[in-house]
Formats: C-alpha cells, sequence, structure tokens
C-alpha cells in the first residue's frame, strides 16, 4: 500500500460545480496536510495548509482533515475554468521545513464553461 | 511566499550529456529541496541542500548522477548528470516557508527531456 493514494481522474465538471478531491493515507505519523495546484507547465502553488485534523476555508476552497480516518478532502465552490489544472494532496510528520512531504500523484480537474 | 526562480525552464538533451538547473530565492533560506516529477508519478524529494555543507541525498538518489552546490543561502545548482530517456521529468527546486515554517513553496520548474 502506497502512503498516499490520491485518485488521478481526469476528473470534468460544468461550472459553478462543487468539486471533491480527496487524498488517503497510511502513515498515522502524518501531521501537516497540504493541497498544492498545479497549472500545465507550472510549479505546484500551495493552496490549502492545515495542521492536524479540522476544517479550514479560504473563500471558495475549504479542506478537511480526518485524521481517524486518514482521509483528506479538497472542496471547491462555484467551480470556474480558471480551476482547471492539476491538485496535488502532500503531507508529512514534520512539516515542510524538513522538505520531506509526501505527495499523492495528483488529480487533474477540467472545469468546463 | 518566497520567490524562487529556476533556469532553464525547459530544455531538450541529449543521452549522455549532463544539464545544470539553476535555482535563485529572494530571500536567504537555510535549506533548500530538489524535487523530481516524473510522468504520471508523485514529487519526489531528491536531495536537500544546506549552505556550507554535504547535500543530503534520498533512497534511490546519489551524488554522482545528481551533484548539488549551494554556494550562498540564496542560490544552489542540481545537475543531471549522464543522462538517459529515464531522466526525462520536471525538476523543482523548492524552499520552507520563514521562521522554521511548515509550509513548502515551489519554483517554476524545468521541464527536462531527453532523447
Amino acid at each position: 500500500q502506497k502512503e498516499v493514494e490520491q485518485d488521478p481522474g481526469p476528473l470534468s465538471v460544468p461550472e459553478g460545480a462543487i468539486v471533491s478531491l480527496n487524498c488517503t493515507y497510511s502513515n498515522s505519523a502524518f501531521q501537516y496536510f497540504m493541497w498544492y495546484r498545479q497549472y500545465s507547465r507550472k510549479g505546484p502553488e500551495l493552496l490549502m495548509y492545515t495542521y492536524s485534523s479540522g476544517n479550514k476555508e479560504d473563500g471558495r476552497f475549504t479542506a478537511q482533515v480526518d485524521k481517524s480516518s486518514k482521509y483528506i478532502s479538497l472542496f471547491i465552490r462555484d467551480s470556474q475554468p480558471s480551476d482547471s489544472a492539476t491538485y496535488l494532496c502532500a503531507m508529512s510528520a514534520e512539516g515542510g521545513s524538513q522538505g520531506n512531504l509526501i505527495f499523492g500523484k495528483g488529480t487533474k480537474l477540467s472545469v468546463k464553461p | 511566499s518566497a520567490v524562487i526562480s529556476q533556469k532553464p525552464s525547459r530544455d531538450i538533451c541529449q543521452r549522455g550529456t549532463s544539464l545544470t538547473i539553476q535555482c535563485q530565492v529572494d530571500s536567504q533560506v537555510t535549506m533548500m529541496f530538489w524535487y523530481r516529477q516524473q510522468p504520471g508519478q508523485s514529487l519526489t524529494l531528491i536531495a536537500t541542500a544546506n549552505q556550507g555543507s554535504e547535500a543530503t541525498y534520498e533512497s534511490g538518489f546519489v551524488i554522482d548522477k545528481f551533484p548539488i552546490s549551494r554556494p550562498n543561502l540564496t542560490f544552489s545548482t542540481l545537475t543531471v548528470s549522464n543522462m538517459s530517456p529515464e531522466d526525462s521529468s520536471i525538476y523543482l527546486c523548492s524552499v520552507a516557508s520563514a521562521g522554521g515554517g511548515e509550509k513548502l513553496f515551489f519554483g517554476s520548474g524545468t521541464q527536462l527531456s531527453v532523447l
């Protein structure tokens, strides 16, 4: 079993839809959870950051962490064509300062006008 | 967040040659990290570059293949040596947020294709 599992998609939704992206993980030591957005031919851009369990909201984006189920989610409300990108989940036990984030393979999202 | 610049943004290279990728950060950072993103695969940490000491390599990566320099607190280079088509990947430089931060930020990456 891989440490982090993420459905690669692709996922195609109409503009305005609610998007749900998910990752599961196996290492119970993970405490830092991140979502990155990566546009084609660009580096990953940090979108959401959560420490331990709970929810975090930032505009149209909501990140959820359920450590008991080893499951994290990213919700995008009122999705826009500009949200079309690959979304990567990442996590670690020590946080990014040590650099050793464990990434999912990414889910490719397409939002159709 | 730091501004991270990488050069070149992309390159096409011949088998057996080497390519050096440069990474410049707009602020001083203790550690810089080099990642590889192979097609259809997860981002994988290659090594950590500390100023004034040898880089620390992750399992499966060796200095002879991926030599790293870190001459100061804002700059690092990664060389991909004796390239083969299997080295075709995106190579990314990253730094952590200031103040011992837990967040990791990435440069725009170098798209490498080896023929």
